[in-house]
C-alpha cells in the first residue's frame, strides 16, 4: 500500500459530461502530482502541485483543471469530455517536489467515456 | 520535448531466464533514472533507480546498467520468476521550469515470465 488514496477508482460518463477525480496524498507528502496514463501514449505527466500551489504543468488540455486544498488533498477536473478522455488517471505524491524522495503512486481511477 | 524511448514493448521469458528492457534518452540535464513496476489493478511502484555518476546498481535480482556516453540504461532481471509479470516503466527525472523534479516515463514494457 503506497498511502495514496484515489476515489472513485471507476468512473464512467459520457461525452460532454464534467468529472472530478480526488486524491489524498500519504501523511506528510505536501507535493501532488496528476499522470494520464493511456496505452498508445503510456504515462503522461499532466500537473503537480506543491502546498496548494501549483509547481508545474505538462501535457494538460485546457478542459482539464486541479487545485490543491488546504489539506493537500488534490481535485482533478474534467469537463466536455470526449472519447479520448477515457484513460487511467494517476495521482502521486512526494514529500517536496525538490528532494531525491520518490513519487509514490496511488492505484488510479478508470475513466471510460461512453 | 523531452523523451525517453523505450524497448521492447513486450517481452516473454522463461522462469530462470534473464529479463531485459532498454531505454535511451536526449537530455542530458536528467540526473536520476528511476524503474517503476506496475501490476494490474495498481499504479506504478518504484523498484529500484541510479543516478548517472554510476554505471550499476544491483538490488537483489534487479540490476540497472548505465551508460551515461550512450545515453542508454536498461534494467536486468535475473532469474525471472512468474512474479515479476507485470509493467515496467523506466523514467527519467528533470528539473521543471519552476525548479522542482519532473519524471518522464517511458511506455511502458509488458513482461511475462512463463513457467
Amino acid at each position: 500500500d503506497s498511502g495514496v488514496t484515489q476515489t472513485p477508482k471507476h468512473l464512467i460518463t459520457a461525452t460532454g459530461q464534467r468529472v472530478t477525480l480526488r486524491c489524498s496524498p500519504r501523511s506528510g507528502d505536501l507535493s501532488v502530482y496528476w499522470y494520464q496514463q493511456s496505452l498508445d501514449q503510456g504515462l503522461q505527466f499532466l500537473i503537480q502541485y506543491y502546498n496548494g500551489e501549483e509547481r508545474a504543468k505538462g501535457n494538460i488540455l485546457e478542459r482539464f483543471s486541479a487545485q490543491q486544498f488546504p489539506d493537500l488533498h488534490s481535485e482533478l477536473n474534467l469537463s466536455s469530455l470526449e472519447l479520448g478522455d477515457s484513460a487511467l488517471y494517476f495521482c502521486a505524491s512526494s514529500p517536496d517536489g525538490y528532494s531525491n524522495q520518490p513519487q509514490h503512486f496511488g492505484d488510479g481511477t478508470r475513466l471510460s467515456i461512453l | 520535448q523531452q523523451q525517453v524511448k523505450q524497448s521492447p514493448q513486450s517481452l516473454i521469458v522463461q522462469k530462470g531466464g534473464i529479463s531485459i528492457i532498454n531505454c535511451a534518452y536526449e537530455n542530458t540535464a536528467f540526473d536520476y533514472f528511476p524503474w517503476y513496476q506496475q501490476f494490474p489493478g495498481k499504479g506504478p511502484a518504484l523498484l529500484i533507480a541510479i543516478r548517472p555518476d554510476v554505471s550499476e546498481k544491483k538490488e537483489g535480482r534487479f540490476t540497472i546498467s548505465f551508460n551515461k556516453s550512450a545515453k542508454q540504461f536498461s534494467l536486468h532481471i535475473m532469474d525471472s520468476q512468474p512474479g515479476d509479470s507485470a509493467t515496467y516503466f523506466c523514467a527519467a527525472r528533470g528539473v521543471s521550469g519552476a525548479g522542482s523534479y519532473q519524471l518522464t516515463f517511458g511506455k511502458g514494457t509488458k513482461l511475462s515470465v512463463i513457467p
